[in-house]
């Protein structure tokens, strides 16, 4: 379908590596976001995009963290030095709205982070 | 494929009415089912049944899944222009991911 999509599904890492975890959302969707679900916890908002441009950065929990977006399209978040409180299941959305949060959010599979 | 619907799309009712929203779901090793309220940022989790024919409830709200028949209903007594929101479904399976619906958007007039 097409749907968003999120590689790599799963990822194993090292405490210290960095990662990439990628986005491709759903075509014409203006919004991205990106959250992040840990083991018993709900979900933590992280960073929105609009566009190119990141309005909302307010939710990246270090500045071991950061996300970029591309020709309004696929999304990169990128954590380095990665810890092992990291570890959780990375989701990302689309919408097409042009406001943020006001419209359906269309998620990701997700990306299983583990770090060991 | 794992698959998570919601129904309706969305929804307007008046303030006061009774809500019940839809989630059916075709996964693989069901664990869980959740229910969120987006309204901005996170969604706020709302609920998580595990066992078939169980109520549960949080004060307007309440929730019960059916394990034969796959799906769950969202119940909202009452309603107030404070509970307009999207609601999300998902499933929670055996690798420990989250598969979400569409969601529904409810809008209560006042």
């Amino acid at each position: 379908g097409a749907g968003v999509s999120q590689s790599p599904s799963n990822k194993v890492t090292e405490k210290g590596k960095d990662v990439e975890l990628r986005c491709d959302p759903i075509s014409g969707h203006t919004a991205l976001y990106w959250y992040r679900q840990s083991l018993g916890q709900g979900l933590e908002f992280l960073i929105y995009f609009q566009g190119n441009s990141a309005p909302d950065k307010s939710g990246l929990p270090s500045d071991r963290f950061s996300a970029e977006r591309t020709g309004g399209s696929v999304s990169t978040l990128t954590i380095q030095r990665t810890q092992q409180e990291d570890s959780a299941v990375y989701l990302c959305a689309s919408s097409l709205s042009l406001g943020p949060f006001t419209d359906t959010q269309y998620f990701g599979p997700g990306t299983r982070l583990t770090v060991l | 494929e794992d698959k998570v619907v919601q129904s309706p799309l969305s929804l307007v009712v008046h303030e006061g009415d009774t809500v019940t929203l839809n989630c059916s779901y075709e996964v693989t090793n069901f664990r869980s089912l959740l229910w969120y309220k987006q309204e901005k940022k996170a969604p706020t989790f709302l609920f998580m049944l595990t066992s078939s024919g169980i109520e549960k409830k949080s004060g307007r709200l309440s929730s019960i899944l059916d394990k034969k028949e796959l799906s769950s209903i969202l119940n909202i007594t009452a309603t107030q222009t404070g509970d307009s929101a999207i609601y999300l479904c998902a499933a929670h399976f055996g690798n420990e991911k989250l598969t979400f619906g569409t969601g529904t958007r409810l809008t209560i007039i006042p």
